[in-house]
């Protein structure tokens, strides 16, 4: 089993819609927790950093971590075409190491 | 948010030569640096952990002698394709971050061994 699961997808959802992402990981050590966006081609690009429960909302944008049922998830509100991407979830604990779900290719249809 | 740079983003060389790629921290101090592989439709495969002043960390299955990587300041850490092939072509990028901050990735270098 994996450390940090995460659908692979694609998901494909209409302009407008709400997206849900989601990732589940077994290691409660994790106690930072971050979304990337990476467009093909491109590096990462950093969405939303978390640390502990709760949520965090930018923008469009809400992130949600639950450590007690270690679940992570990303909120994508008014979802546009230009939100097309694959989405990664990461995690970490005290130390520098970053531990990756697969990803997940949105694909937001006009 | 902090600024990682990776240079070149595209490069095609030819079988047998050797590609060095760099990754800078634009605007922090980074005592670590990470580089991931990343094959089409895939995720990230860390590579190796760069550590300032000392030798690098490899995961298993990553050769050494063919991944050459450097970090010889705070804010530069290089990795070098010796010998590449065919096989060798990948999209490849750093991360940069600090302890207890979120890490930053640079705009990754897509290698083309002919």
């Amino acid at each position: 089993q994996k450390e940090v699961e995460q659908d692979p997808g694609p998901l494909s959802v209409p302009e407008g819609a709400i997206v849900s992402l989601n990732c589940t990981y077994s290691n409660s050590a994790f106690q930072y927790f971050m979304w990337y966006r990476q467009y093909s081609r491109k590096g990462p690009e950093l969405l939303m950093y978390t640390y502990s429960s709760g949520n965090k909302e930018d923008g469009r944008f809400t992130a949600q971590v639950d450590k007690s049922s270690k679940y992570i998830s990303l909120f994508i509100r008014d979802s546009q075409p230009s939100d097309s991407a694959t989405y990664l979830c990461a995690m970490r604990n005290a130390g520098n190491m970053l531990t990756f779900g697969g990803g997940t290719r949105l694909m937001v249809k006009p | 948010g902090a600024v990682v740079s990776q240079h070149p983003s595209r490069v095609i060389c030819k079988s047998g030569t050797s590609v060095k790629i760099e990754c800078r921290s634009l605007d922090f101090q980074a005592t670590t640096m990470f580089w991931y592989r990343q094959f089409p439709k895939q995720s990230l495969m860390l590579m190796a952990t760069s550590n300032e002043g000392s030798k690098a960390t490899y995961e298993q299955g990553v050769e050494k002698d063919k991944f050459l990587i450097n970090h010889a300041s705070l804010t530069l850490s290089t990795l070098t394709v010796t010998s590449a092939h065919p096989e060798d072509s990948s999209f490849y990028i750093c991360s940069a971050g600090q302890s207890n901050t979120e890490a930053f990735f640079g705009q990754g270098t897509r290698l083309t061994v002919v």
